[in-house]
């Protein structure tokens, strides 16, 4: 248990639905990430937020769109995905974005777009 | 274009071996380093941070770091049947967010 917990942890939806992935941490932290994980390919950063402001949008398509309420949730809005979008997207968070903190992964959300 | 290597493996070592993990990055201004261990379906688990030249040990994790030829490594001694997983190295930068490698596939055989 790292302290981040990522729902659902698994999710199957059509190329026409809309769902969100939710993120929370219970860290203390100020720096969330999501990142997505494709077979065979290194950890792609999508987005980061610090202290509740996007920090970083890394030309993630706008059928992703992340919201962050507060410094504890993070979360990723689906809509009209694509079947190359099947991955793992993880959501990790740090004490802040300084370079001597470390971050801290949940679990994943497991999505297959059909 | 900022850049972490690590070969994919699979690295195979025997149960009781000493199994050495290698890491490059081409970034000369980063300034922390990190190895994760990411069992297959799961997520990536923290497993030390090192931020300065020389080595640091952990139990029987001893990560490397050479700044001056860019390369930072992950020892992992006695390793074990439960070792088996992919190590994925990630740098930073100031101001800068995480950049993973491609990490590498490590089989521990009995």
């Amino acid at each position: 248990e790292t302290g981040v917990t990522q729902t659902p942890r698994h999710l199957v939806m059509g190329m026409t639905n809309k769902k969100s992935l939710k993120c929370e941490q219970h860290l203390g932290h100020n720096a969330m990430y999501w990142y997505k994980q494709s077979a065979k390919k290194p950890l792609e950063l999508m987005f980061v937020y610090n202290f509740k402001e996007q920090t970083e949008n890394n030309s993630v398509p706008s059928r992703f769109s992340p919201e962050c309420p507060n410094s504890s949730h993070l979360f990723l809005h689906l809509h009209t995905l694509q079947p190359e979008d099947s991955a793992l997207y993880l959501c990790a968070s740090s004490q802040d974005k300084s370079v001597w903190t470390e971050a801290f992964f949940g679990q994943g959300t497991r999505l297959t777009v059909v | 274009q900022k850049e972490v290597e690590q070969n994919s493996g699979p690295l195979s070592v025997p149960e009781g071996a000493i199994a050495s993990l290698n890491c490059t990055y081409s970034d000369r201004g980063s300034q922390s380093f990190f190895w994760y261990r990411q069992y297959s379906g799961k997520s990536p688990e923290l497993i030390m941070s090192i931020y300065s030249n020389g080595d640091k040990e952990d139990g029987r994790f001893t990560a490397q770091l050479n700044k001056a030829s860019q390369y930072v490594s992950l020892l992992i001694r006695d390793s074990q049947p439960s070792d088996s997983a992919t190590y994925l190295c990630a740098v930073r930068d100031y101001g800068q967010n995480f950049v993973f490698g491609p990490g590498t596939r490590l089989s521990v055989l009995p």
